[in-house]
């Protein structure tokens, strides 16, 4: 299946500072890529939908000025978290469907710790 | 209401006993996906297994087994011989609509599953 690789695995900031966590498919070409932010003890909850060329769809509740996408090319989406507060602390994960009908393939998360 | 919903936030069960977690599901959509994946404490997301709404048997793979009732709006998992590598967080998941590579999953909460030996 698809490899996705997530950089970097874990961060540390400063509150008020901004974040870039980058999603990469190594050896498919994702037209559509997905971020998921976890709490702790929680699930996957979408954040939103990264288009390459386009726009990101975001999901209800996510504020967009807050957390840029930008899917310049088929094989990386970035997630900027801007002027990070520690509320935003959580564990990101991004995905992408495959071309089977069951796969979704899920990077390895990267976890953000706001000071 | 919640789409997916896993009414079992955690269980114990014994080394070698089977287990079934618990998804129930809420969609209009006449066709739409199942998806059971594994998080161990590393927090990386393994697939499991998939049940497509049209499909007629019970998905299986190895020792994971679906238990698709779909007048019920339900998919349990069942996990045979459970083993001590079986120790994490287990979560049901919906893709809604035909297969496609937009298509997003929405996440049950979870069940902690933890093998005693």
């Amino acid at each position: 299946g698809a490899v996705v690789s997530q950089h970097p695995s874990w961060v540390i900031c400063k509150s008020g500072t901004s974040v870039k966590i980058e999603c990469r498919s190594l050896d498919f070409q994702a037209t559509t890529m997905f971020w998921y932010r976890q709490f702790p003890k929680q699930s996957l909850m979408l954040m939103a939908t990264s288009n390459e060329g386009s726009k990101a769809t975001y999901e209800q509740g996510v504020e967009k000025d807050k957390f840029l996408i930008n899917h310049a090319s088929l094989t990386l989406s970035t997630l900027t978290v801007t002027s990070a507060h520690p509320e935003d602390s959580s564990f990101y994960i991004c995905s992408h469907g495959g071309i089977s009908y069951n796969e979704q393939f899920f990077g390895p998360g990267t976890r953000l710790t706001v000071l | 209401a919640q789409k997916i919903t896993q009414t079992q936030p955690g269980m114990f069960v014994q080394e070698k006993e089977a287990v079934t977690l618990d998804c129930t599901y809420d969609t209009s959509d006449p066709s739409y996906g199942l998806f059971w994946y594994k998080q161990p404490s590393s927090g990386e997301m393994i697939f499991l297994i998939y049940q497509g709404s049209y499909d007629q048997q019970n998905a299986t793979e190895g020792r994971y087994s679906l238990n698709f009732q779909k007048a019920r709006k339900s998919a349990n998992l069942v996990i045979s011989a459970s083993q001590l590598g079986d120790s994490a967080m287990y979560f049901c998941a919906m893709r809604e609509g035909p297969p496609a590579a937009g298509n997003k999953l929405t996440f049950g909460g979870g069940t902690r599953v933890l093998v005693k030996p």
